[in-house]
């Protein structure tokens, strides 16, 4: 069982701060990483996929950066709002696209007006 | 277009009972694979398919079948229903690989009495 740790498991934040939160996975025989943003009582939302050592990937105010040398990667909220209160996950797959998922845990995140 | 739909959405089931969850997706992905989550534990992987005809076991496999007849139907069956089992269940599929981007369905929060 492959073990992908998320960091830290909740958080709460007021509107307006930034946040990062860290996903850290094997650092041999990677293939991809995924982010979710998951809230409750709906389907996981996909963010980004990572390929690539050294990736940046951005939608609106996230980004993510991808570090498959020593196993990690950080998603990033700018000026976060309440709407973004959720479960963030991320997901590793070693070796091929036909790999298995390994979700880590999550990290909640909870912004406060 | 429906994406990933899972039924049904809430069940009660008694200790013993067995049961299938349903799930299907109009987006003609080879990949489906089943998840429950609990607290704590982010998504563990049950069983998965490559396509039709093809399945194999995941992380927690005890207690549950799974077949694939067909591309679109990825149904789950709990074979004698154990209150461990009481969990929210995620049908989840991708087209080329799980490297790719994974589409979930809504989720089946199964409680067994």
């Amino acid at each position: 069982i492959l073990n992908v740790e998320q960091s830290p498991q909740s958080l709460h934040v007021q509107e307006g701060d930034s946040t990062n939160f860290t996903c850290s996975f094997p650092s041999s025989n990677f293939y991809a990483l995924h982010w979710y943003r998951w809230e409750t009582a709906k389907s996981p939302e996909a963010l980004f996929v990572m390929t690539l050592n050294g990736d940046e990937k951005k939608k609106g105010r996230i980004s993510a950066t991808l570090n498959t040398k020593e196993g990690y990667s950080y998603l990033y909220i700018k000026g976060s709002q309440p709407e973004d209160s959720a479960t963030y996950l991320c997901a590793f797959i070693g070796g091929t696209s036909y790999g298995k998922l390994t979700f880590g845990q999550g990290t909640i995140l909870t912004v406060h007006p | 277009n429906a994406g990933v739909t899972q039924t049904p959405k809430f069940q009660v089931l008694k200790t013993g009972q067995s049961m299938t969850l349903q799930c299907a997706q109009d987006m003609n992905h080879e990949y489906m694979s089943w998840y429950r989550q609990d607290p704590g534990m982010g998504l563990r992987l049950i069983h998965y398919s490559v396509g039709a005809g093809i399945t194999d076991q995941g992380e927690v496999p005890n207690g549950y079948n799974v077949s694939r007849s067909t591309t679109e139907d990825f149904p789950l069956r709990l074979l004698s229903a154990a209150p461990s089992q009481t969990s929210v269940y995620f049908c989840a599929s991708s087209y080329g690989g799980w490297g790719n981007t994974i589409y979930f369905g809504e989720g089946s929060w199964l409680t067994v009495v």
